[in-house]
Order: structure tokens, then sequence, then C-alpha cells
């Protein structure tokens, strides 16, 4: 059964320090995988998928198939990056999301 | 917001009573979808549509039903709305084509309470 999974309910960083929120899944093929994001009082947002392999806002993901991994990194967080987050996997039309990571950046 | 809007936003009621919930699109989108979203446990899915008349079930979908009789509208009902269904509900659609693409667009939820 397709699976994600985000082991940090809660990362909390320094300004100008690197973060890493960590999404392992569980899927049988090739899988599709997504970031999204929830900033306080907006809708969830798509952040970046794997398959555009782009950065936005400075965050990056990369699609680790021997790890069945794809963590989501940026190199110096910022204070506005301080929302939930959320790893999703796309199965035939079927969207599953992991339990999200909410992230805290301190001045 | 791709033209997703939810109704009722916000809702109080009691054990027991059934309640419906609305999402629109503007945007004659094929897939739409509904989660909930609980701490702890993220985003659950419901249920979801591919067509009118077409929905299949997803992760939690007992105590749950929907219907889609027109593009446009993706109707959740709660027949006996029990405590445990207290929780933020959101609409989605996914844009674009193809097998495996696309994204998804939420709306603003639609928070229940149920007494």
């Amino acid at each position: 059964a397709q699976r994600v999974t985000q082991p940090e309910k809660l990362l909390s960083v320094f300004k100008g320090a690197p973060v890493e929120l960590k999404c392992n899944y569980s899927y049988s093929g090739s899988p599709e995988l997504f970031w999204y994001v929830q900033y306080s009082r907006q809708r969830l947002q798509l952040l970046l998928r794997h398959i555009s392999r782009e950065s936005i806002k400075g965050f990056t993901a990369d699609l680790n198939k021997g790890e069945t991994s794809f963590h989501l990194k940026k190199p110096f967080a910022q204070e506005e990056d301080s929302a939930m987050y959320y790893c999703a996997l796309n199965n035939f039309n079927k969207f599953y999301f992991g339990s999200g990571t909410k992230l805290n950046v301190k001045p | 917001d791709a033209g997703i809007t939810q109704s009722p936003r916000h809702k109080v009621t009691e054990t027991g009573t059934p309640v419906t919930l609305r999402c629109h699109q503007t945007e004659n989108h094929r897939y739409m979808y509904w989660y909930r979203q609980d701490p702890g446990h993220g985003l659950r899915l419901i249920h979801y549509s591919y067509g009118v008349k077409d929905t299949d079930k997803g992760e939690v979908s007992d105590g749950y039903s929907v219907s889609r009789s027109k593009t446009e509208d993706f109707l959740l009902t709660l027949e006996s709305a029990t405590s445990s269904q207290t929780s933020v509900y959101f609409c989605a659609i996914r844009a674009g084509t193809g097998i495996n693409t696309g994204e998804l667009f939420f709306g603003e939820g639609s928070r229940l309470t149920v007494l």
C-alpha cells in the first residue's frame, strides 16, 4: 500500500540555518511526489514537485528511489518559511499526504 | 484560488444530525477531492470524483458519502455526524492533464464541530 511518512511533527531552526524536512514513501511503481505548504491563514498550495526538478523560494527536493525519500531542503532558512509542510504522493489521481511537519524559523 | 469555494466555512452541529458540505468550482476541472485535516494525521483523503456521477472512496470514507451531479459541484455528506468527525474539511481540484501530472488547488476549508 502506498504511504507517505513525515517523521517530524515540529522542526525549529534559527534564521539562516539549513533546514531539512524529511519525507519517506512506500510505493510499488514510479512515484510522483510533491511538497505542499500551508502558511498561516492561507490556502494549502503547491511548493514543488519532483518531476520539475526546480527550486522554489530556495527550496529543493531530490527523489532518492534507493532510500524511498523525498526530503525538502533549504540552505538558509528565513522567518517567512515558517509554515506547515506536507509531502504528498500521487497514485493514479489519488493524492496521499503525510502527517505534516510544522517548521518554525526563529529570529 | 482556481475558482474553488467551500460552504459553509464554519458549522457547529449536534451528534446524529446530517451535515452537507459543498465544494464549488468555476473552471470545469474533472477531478475533485475531499480531505479532512486533523493534528497528527495531516490530510486524509475521504472521497474523490473523476467526473459527473463518478466517485471513489479514499482512506477514511466510513461515515461519509459524496455526490457529483454537476461538474462544478462536489458535495460531502455526513449522514449522522459524530464527534470523531469534528475536523477541518478541504476540497481540492486537480489541474492539468495526463495520468500522473497535475497540481492540486485547495479551497479555504470548512471547520466542522460536532457536539
